[in-house]
């Protein structure tokens, strides 16, 4: 079965820490999207990567920068936490074919900055 | 910018009861149209899809129509059942090679017995 894997499912840091959030997929994807969810304001993209060592800005990218060193694994990094930061963050994966595929959802990371 | 926009929720039903789900959206081009749900505790799935107007997308009882003349892509099931208990998202995406998808805010149903 395939798969998208994230590392922790509940993660509790405090505010300044710098914060790994790991997902791995199992799809041989070229692409990988990293969203955050919160009540009320559905899914929002925070950054994606089309390729290895390739990544774009979404329509959230503050406070956060992401890593792509090999094509399995999308890293999103939280570089200072803060408690705004605190949300469910998922992760995706999809093969690039013009928009008609469906994304492949990991079971998400919910963040607690404290 | 693209956007998608759902009515607002929760939505409670009882078993049995007709489902509607509105979701509408702005986009340039011809974006392809999806609804995922998110079971409690899990990640969004793909629940149905369509491409091109006039196409309907249909899994599990529910169904939806791809209108281009109403920018709107309303999802529908004739019966609902406890277990369609979830949160539904309206998606769009657009068609080029590396596409990503906008999605609405999701809207929460709750099937009572």
């Amino acid at each position: 079965d395939v798969k998208v894997t994230q590392s922790s499912r509940y993660l509790v840091k405090r505010t300044g820490e710098k914060v790994f959030l790991e997902c791995v997929q199992d799809m041989d994807h070229e692409n990988m999207f990293w969203y955050r969810q919160d009540p009320g304001l559905g899914l929002r993209l925070i950054y994606f990567s089309y390729d290895v060592k390739m990544k774009e800005k979404g329509d959230i990218p503050e406070g956060y920068s992401v890593s792509r060193e090999k094509k399995e694994r999308f890293s999103l990094i939280l570089e200072s936490a803060s408690t705004n930061q605190t949300s469910m963050y998922l992760c995706a994966s999809t093969r690039p074919t013009g928009g008609n595929e469906k994304l492949f959802f990991g079971s998400g990371t919910q963040l607690s900055v404290l | 910018g693209d956007s998608v926009t759902q009515m607002e929720g929760p939505v409670t039903l009882s078993e049995e009861a007709f489902l509607t789900i509105n979701c509408t959206y702005t986009a340039t081009g011809y974006p392809s149209l999806f609804w995922y749900v998110q079971y409690p505790g899990e990640g969004l799935q793909l629940l149905l899809k369509a491409t091109k107007a006039d196409d309907k997308g249909s899994n599990k009882g529910f169904e939806a129509t791809y209108r281009k003349e109403t920018t709107s892509f309303h999802l529908e099931k004739g019966s609902v059942q406890v277990s369609d208990s979830a949160v539904y998202f309206c998606a769009l995406s657009d068609t080029g090679a590396n596409s990503k998808l906008t999605f609405g805010k999701g809207i929460t149903l709750s099937v009572r017995p």
